[in-house]
Parts: structure tokens; C-alpha cells; sequence
């Protein structure tokens, strides 16, 4: 399988508890994405990565929430003292960062709720 | 404030018709990109703008961007049920950095 991986799929959680997720971006692409979308809406930007360097963090993107890609690869999105307003789709995104405009290729993304 | 707004944001339509989804943004920019997402799944994309003036077709879908207005169109010819769906426009104002701005989607559905 080429494409982006996400895992888990699902998670339930109870308040206060951290929670991480793992995006396995495909193998060639340098850029990586982590959005969230709400049910009726569209993903909203929260940080992304050019190879193993965090370049930008959406102001969405309270200190609550961590994101690594170590050695450029495979990258993790960890929430602490997870709130009920955290529930949402986190989306992974991949891309090959070139002169054809950034098309970027989604995972399934991570369900997560939080009771 | 970045601004990308779709319309209609819900589209009942029949099998065969016609339409045009529109999407219009706050700030310019030359590249912008359509996506389509089933229920539960995730986005797939569908078109790639890159320069005003450019139009882009594939089977029954049709887009295209318009720099000087802001402006991008999804055109919709005959559809078919299998074209229910919801649709994202998104517009990348940094080549990348903060990602791009999503509209909050047109959901579509095809009625046989």
C-alpha cells in the first residue's frame, strides 16, 4: 500500500486522558500535514513538517498538542488532558513539495472521541 | 482573516442535470484545489489550478480558477448518482506554509 496510513482509526477516550496518533505519510514525500475536521465542516489547518522540521503551527494548535516527525519519516500527534471540544477527524496529509502545485494526498484519519 | 467560501453549501439535484458549484476566496492566489469526499472516507483530490485562466476536465466534472475574481467553479455536466458527494475547494496562500484554507464543502446529492 502506497498510500497515507493513519492509526488508529478509531479512539474513544475519557476526559484528561492523552491520547497520540500516528501518521505514516508516503515514503517519497518530504511535506506532512495534521488537520482536524468537525462534522459540516472542512479540515482545518493545524501544523505541518518539511522533511523532519516543524515549519508551521496553526494558532488552533493550543499547547495541549504535540507533533513529531523524527528523522523526516513517520510523524505523531499527541493531545494531553484531552476536552470534549477535542473531538473531531484528524486528518494526515502528505506531499511531494514541487513545481506542480502542492497536491496533497489525505490518510483515512483518526475518530476521535472524547466522553 | 482568510476567507474561502463555497456555494450552494447543499445541492439536490437529479440525475442528468446540469450545475455549477462556485467557490470564492478572500486573497490572491494562484493555486487552488478541488477535492471529493464520501461519507466516513477521506478526500480525495480532484483537480490541481495552478494559474489563472486554467481549466481542467475530467469526465462529467469540469474547473476552473479565475485569479482576478477570486473565483473557481466546479461544473457539474449530466450527473450521476455516483457523483453524491461532498465537495472541498481549497486555497494555498503561502506555497504550502499553514496549508491550505478549506470552504466548509458543498454536499451534494444526485437523485436518480
Amino acid at each position: 500500500d502506497t498510500g497515507v496510513s493513519q492509526n488508529p482509526r478509531h479512539k474513544i477516550t475519557k476526559r484528561g486522558q492523552n491520547v497520540t496518533f500516528r501518521c505514516d505519510p508516503i515514503s517519497e514525500h518530504n511535506r506532512l500535514y495534521w488537520y482536524r475536521q468537525t462534522l459540516g465542516q472542512g479540515p482545518e489547518f493545524l501544523t505541518y513538517f518539511q522533511n523532519e522540521a516543524q515549519l508551521e503551527k496553526s494558532r488552533l494548535l493550543s499547547d495541549r498538542f504535540s507533533a513529531e516527525r523524527p528523522k523526516g519519516s513517520f510523524s505523531t500527534l499527541e493531545i494531553q488532558r484531552t476536552e470534549q471540544g477535542d473531538s473531531a477527524m484528524y486528518l494526515c496529509a502528505s506531499s511531494l513539495l514541487g513545481d506542480g502545485g502542492e497536491k496533497l494526498f489525505f490518510g483515512s484519519g483518526t475518530q476521535l472521541s472524547v466522553l | 482573516e482568510l476567507k474561502v467560501e463555497q456555494n450552494p453549501l447543499f445541492l439536490s439535484m437529479q440525475e442528468g442535470k446540469n450545475y455549477t458549484i462556485y467557490c470564492n476566496y478572500s486573497t490572491t492566489s494562484d493555486r487552488l484545489y478541488w477535492y471529493r469526499q464520501d461519507p466516513g472516507k477521506s478526500l480525495e483530490s480532484l483537480f490541481v489550478l495552478l494559474s489563472n485562466g486554467a481549466v481542467k476536465q475530467e469526465g462529467r466534472l469540469m474547473a476552473s480558477l479565475d485569479t482576478k475574481a477570486r473565483l473557481s467553479t466546479l461544473h457539474i455536466t449530466a450527473a450521476v448518482h455516483d457523483l453524491s458527494a461532498t465537495y472541498f475547494c481549497a486555497v494555498d496562500y503561502k506555497g504550502g506554509a499553514d496549508g491550505l484554507t478549506f470552504g466548509k464543502g458543498t454536499h451534494l446529492i444526485i437523485q436518480p
